[in-house]
């Protein structure tokens, strides 16, 4: 079996500054995703990528920029925390046949 | 676009207790409907999916009937443990979408021992 590893798990930043999650799957998936939990509003997409080098706007790509250098890493940048960005940020992968995602255990974001 | 609709923000029970949630969705296409489970400290995990209209999927004790008619895929079980305790999404992707699965907001279960 493989498994989605995301760092940090928590990531504390100031308000204004530059912060990055990474994540890594060894499912060897093409597809992989990043996730916004929000308490009350489900998970909204923030972007996607359907292969190495590829990036696909979500519903919540505002503020935020990714990148798929390699096929089993997928990274998200908020380019400028804010307080309101507070939130539980969801990596996951697809299987390439099916739709079945996998997610990993997700990354907290604070900004103090 | 694609929608998906859970009313029920949190539902507390006893354990041995029936569990409903209720899910409908929204899409202009053919969708595959998913169950979607997440113990605290996880991410989500699937619980069990449906591709074909008026067909159950059933995983763990867990039941969901994917009914065209109503657009609704509610997710039922028998009688529920404390470890049964988590939130529950359902969720759906359809043709027109492409790659982007769309989630409800998520229904928190508590099942009190």
């Amino acid at each position: 079996g493989g498994i989605i590893t995301q760092t940090p798990k928590f990531l504390i930043g100031q308000e204004g500054q530059k912060l990055t999650l990474k994540c890594q799957q060894n499912f060897n998936h093409d597809t992989m995703y990043w996730y916004r939990q929000d308490s009350g509003k489900g998970l909204r997409l923030i972007y996607y990528s359907i292969t190495e080098n590829d990036l696909q706007k979500g519903d919540l790509s505002e503020g935020y920029d990714a990148s798929r250098e390699k096929k089993s890493s997928f990274s998200l940048t908020v380019t400028s925390a804010q307080k309101n960005e507070m939130a539980v940020f969801l990596c996951a992968s697809r299987t390439d046949s099916g739709n079945t995602l996998y997610f990993g255990e997700g990354s907290r974001l604070i900004v103090v | 676009g694609d929608s998906v609709t859970q009313k029920q923000g949190q539902v507390t029970l006893s354990e041995d207790d029936f569990l409903f949630i209720n899910c409908t969705y929204s899409t202009t296409t053919y969708p595959t409907l998913f169950w979607y489970v997440q113990y605290p400290g996880q991410g989500p995990q699937l619980l069990l999916k449906v591709t074909t209209a008026n067909n159950k999927g059933i995983s763990r004790g867990f039941e969901a009937t994917y009914d065209k008619g109503t657009t609704s895929f509610h997710l039922q079980k028998a009688s529920v443990q404390e470890s049964d305790s988590a939130v529950y999404f359902c969720a759906l992707v359809s043709n027109s979408a492409g790659n982007k699965l769309t989630f409800g907001i998520g229904t928190r279960v508590l099942v009190r021992p």
